[in-house]
Order: structure tokens, then sequence, then C-alpha cells
């Protein structure tokens, strides 16, 4: 069976500081990938999305960044952290149609 | 551009209330739509899912009916239970991407 990791859980960053978060995804071969923000009352915010590796779209210009190194490795990046980058980070993978999330990674920034 | 609108929240039901979340959307040819709900603290999970014109997906005692006439895929449970408590989220996949877009999501709190 599939299964998806993101790591780490939770993450305290202060402002200015560099970023990294991690996905795996298990059990398949070539998934599409997404990464989700999701801030505190509000939605989840499509950020990157992959079809294969080093295939990155980007949904929002912000300054976040997005690799895919391997093809079931996602890692999302920053160089320098902002108070609004503090949010519920979600991976997620799918095959073409339903998407499957990980457990996601709380980030704060102070 | 294509998008999806939720009720606002919070919806706050007695146990075996009947529980209606709606959601309607805007998009160009037959997107695929969803349910996701997400537990306290977790990731999100599908609740159901419906590809096209009049399909009805159900999971759980939930149900939504994809309805274009009116771009409707609003969700329904006959009767809550305390742990239906989550927050619930209206997504839809545009016909030939593989891009989602999820409303803004609506919180459901069902009390005993």
């Amino acid at each position: 069976s599939q299964t998806i990791h993101q790591w780490p859980a939770t993450l305290v960053q202060p402002v200015g500081s560099p970023l990294s978060l991690e996905c795996t995804v298990e059990g398949t071969s070539n998934p599409n990938l997404y990464w989700y923000r999701q801030a505190a009352g509000r939605g989840l915010q499509l950020l990157f999305y992959s079809v294969g590796i080093g295939q990155i779209s980007s949904e929002v210009p912000q300054n976040l960044s997005a690799s895919r190194p391997q093809d079931r490795q996602f890692i999302l990046s920053s160089k320098k952290l902002l108070l609004s980058d503090s949010g519920f980070y979600l991976c997620a993978w799918g095959p073409g149609g339903e998407q499957f999330f990980g457990p996601g990674t709380r980030l704060t920034v102070l | 551009g294509d998008s999806v609108t939720q009720m606002e929240g919070p919806v706050t039901l007695s146990e075996e209330a009947f529980l209606t979340i709606n959601c309607t959307y805007t998009a160009t040819g037959y997107p695929s739509l969803f349910w996701y709900v997400q537990y306290p603290g977790e990731g999100l999970q599908l609740l159901l899912k419906a590809t096209k014109a009049d399909d009805k997906g159900s999971n759980k005692g939930f149900e939504a009916t994809y309805r274009k006439e009116t771009t409707s895929f609003h969700l329904e449970k006959g009767s809550v239970q305390v742990s239906d408590s989550a927050v619930y989220f209206c997504a839809l996949t545009p016909s030939g991407t593989y891009k989602y877009i999820f409303g803004t999501g609506t919180r459901l709190k069902v009390l005993a």
C-alpha cells in the first residue's frame, strides 16, 4: 500500500532563517506531488505541484521554492522565512484523480 | 478562473441532526468534484467524489450529488454524530489538469 511521510511534524523558526520541509511517498512510482499551505482560519492554497523529477509548477509568487530530486521525494524550501510563512503545510500525492495527503507540518515563524 | 465556494462556518449541530454544507463551483468543461475531511491536527482524507454530472458520491453516511445545472455539490448527512466534528473541504479538479482547487473549508461541531 502507499504511504506518504512528512517531516518534521512541527517547526518553530525565526524570521529570516532558512526552511526545508521534506515529503516522501512509498509504494508508488511517478506520482504527481503537491505542496499546500493552510493558514490559520483559511482554506488550502496550492503552492507547487510536480508531475515528474525536476518538473515544478508554481501557483503563487512567494519566497518559497520546491524541488523534486527523486521520483518520490518533494522538498519545500525557503532562503529567508517571513512571518507570513507560518501555517500548516501539507504534501499530497495523486495518481491523477483523488489526492492522498500527508500528516502535515505545522510551521511557526517568530 | 476556476473556483470553489463553500458556506461559511462554523456549523454547530446537535447529535442526530441533519447536515447540509453547501458547495458551488465555477469551472469550464467537466471537472471532477470531491469532499475532503480534516480532523484536528491531521491531514485531509478523501470523503467522497463524483466525476460526472448526476453522479452521487457516498461514504460513511455522507452523500453529495454532482449538479451541473446548478454547479453545486452539496454535502449531506441524515444524522450526524459527535465523531463527525471536523473541517470539511469541497474541491475540484479541472478537466485535463493535475491541479486541485479547494474551498475555504467549513468547520462542523456536533454537540452530544
